[in-house]
């Protein structure tokens, strides 16, 4: 079955840094995968997403990238600031061509120090 | 304004009890999910919908049900056969043909 590993429970950087989170995948590459932030007790929001013949995508400080050789996304923000300290999780659809039926990784806590 | 509503926020549950969970959504989504979430654990799949009157299971259905009367209505129901089931739970929700998901802002269960 399709698993997803983010390979840091935790990130601790300095203000001011670029801040880079790992997703790798194993089997097949999905159609798309997908960037949420979680902040404490409250449900994710989505951010970003990369479909499998995109590179790159971008939205203002953040970058997400797929190589789907492989089988890793990056996710980087830029110019990092206390406000971006959160869970960031990445998803992808366990079953390509179907509605939706994401599976989540565990997520990477982000921290960010004045 | 359109969005996806948990109710309630905190929930708490006596041993041996069933209680259900609300999630309503009025952005006229086809697809709706449910997912548990436990420290450490990531957001497992619990039951998801893509039609009225129609759900499948998860990864983690057993001790649970669920409905899908409505279109904008996916109640959860956690049973007394659930044998661990003080977690947080997240409801979602996606278009047709769209590809990011929307999530309520969860419903924290706790067993007394």
């Amino acid at each position: 079955s399709q698993k997803i590993e983010q390979n840091s429970e935790a990130l601790n950087i300095q203000e001011g840094k670029t801040a880079t989170l790992t997703c790798n995948y194993t089997n097949y590459s999905p159609a798309y995968l997908q960037w949420y932030r979680q902040d404490p007790g409250r449900g994710p929001v989505f951010l970003l997403l990369i479909r499998e013949n995109e590179k790159e995508k971008r939205k203002e400080r953040l970058k997400v990238t797929f190589d789907t050789t492989l089988k890793q996304s990056l996710f980087h923000i830029t110019a990092s600031q206390p406000a971006d300290s959160a869970t960031y999780l990445c998803a992808l659809d366990m079953v390509r061509g179907s509605q939706g039926n994401l599976i989540f990784g565990k997520g990477t806590k982000l921290s960010v120090k004045p | 304004d359109g969005g996806i509503t948990q109710s309630p926020k905190y929930l708490f549950r006596k041993e041996g009890q069933n209680v259900t969970l609300s999630c309503e959504q009025n952005l006229n989504h086809d697809a709706m999910y449910w997912y548990r979430q436990d420290p450490g654990q990531g957001l497992r799949l619990i039951y998801y919908s893509q039609i009225v009157n129609d759900f499948q299971k998860g990864d983690i259905a057993e001790g649970y049900s669920v409905s899908r009367e409505k279109k904008e209505s996916f109640p959860l129901t956690v049973t007394s056969a659930q044998k661990n089931p003080t977690a947080f739970y997240l409801c979602a929700s996606m278009g047709f043909g769209d590809t990011e998901a929307f999530f309520g802002q969860g419903t924290r269960l706790t067993v007394v």
